[in-house]
């Protein structure tokens, strides 16, 4: 599975766009951007992922560039229930189910 | 429905001590994993179990043994604990559909070894 690297911190104001970037330059072919969100040591949560479509549900849009090695995730008005630590991951569907998580962006959201 | 639930909540424990953590699921999902995360760090994989009667080792297996009990429950046992297994230990499940996978986490549970 392809590595990722992201921000370990963003700052964004309540009400504005949160834009969170991410980068996986190794990404293959059939591996998917999948978005995961961890807010104040609860389990992670599942947000969104794509392959190489941008991807829109309630939570977020997923941007995958076309080259597909970086994609943003976007989080359109900001609360401050949104403040958490976001992971991007990157894997296939083939062979073995297993994700592997790195540290994330932890996203403060300011009042 | 409960989703991906763990027993116990919280848990402090001597050096040398046992204890297993018990995992279960009510999404009638095959597979399930354990995770643990050190603080300020992201969750690492202990083991998965990719549907009921198989499982397998993750990045950081040491220490540890699981249990896939049936199809709901998977558990993971430190049959003698050290103080570097002090971490969040979560427990997680999905549907092997093929396609693209996501994982439900369970609220997690505290461990720390003395």
């Amino acid at each position: 599975d392809a590595k990722t690297t992201q921000p370990p911190s963003m700052d964004c104001a309540e009400g504005r766009a949160a834009n969170l970037p991410c980068n996986h330059s190794t990404i293959s072919g059939n591996e998917y951007v999948y978005w995961y969100r961890q807010i104040h040591s609860q389990g992670p949560q599942y947000i969104i992922h794509g392959l190489k479509n941008n991807e829109t549900n309630e939570m977020a849009s997923l941007i995958i560039t076309e080259d597909r090695k970086s994609s943003t995730l976007i989080l359109p008005h900001a609360t401050l229930r949104d403040t958490a630590v976001y992971y991007c991951i990157v894997r296939g569907t083939l062979g073995t189910y297993k994700y592997i998580f790195g540290t994330g962006t932890r996203l403060k959201v300011l009042a | 429905n409960a989703g991906v639930t763990q027993t116990p909540k919280f848990q402090v424990l001597k050096t040398g001590q046992s204890m297993t953590l018990q995992c279960a699921q009510d999404m009638n999902h095959n597979s399930m994993y354990w995770y643990r995360q050190d603080p300020g760090m992201g969750l690492r994989l202990i083991y998965y179990s990719a549907s009921e009667g198989t499982t397998d080792k993750g990045e950081v297996p040491n220490g540890y043994n699981v249990s896939r009990l049936n199809k709901r429950e998977f558990s993971l046992r430190l049959e003698s604990a050290a103080p570097s297994q002090t971490s969040v230990y979560f427990c997680a499940s999905s549907e092997w559909t093929g396609g693209p996978v996501e994982q439900f986490f369970g609220p997690g549970t505290r461990l720390t070894v003395l």
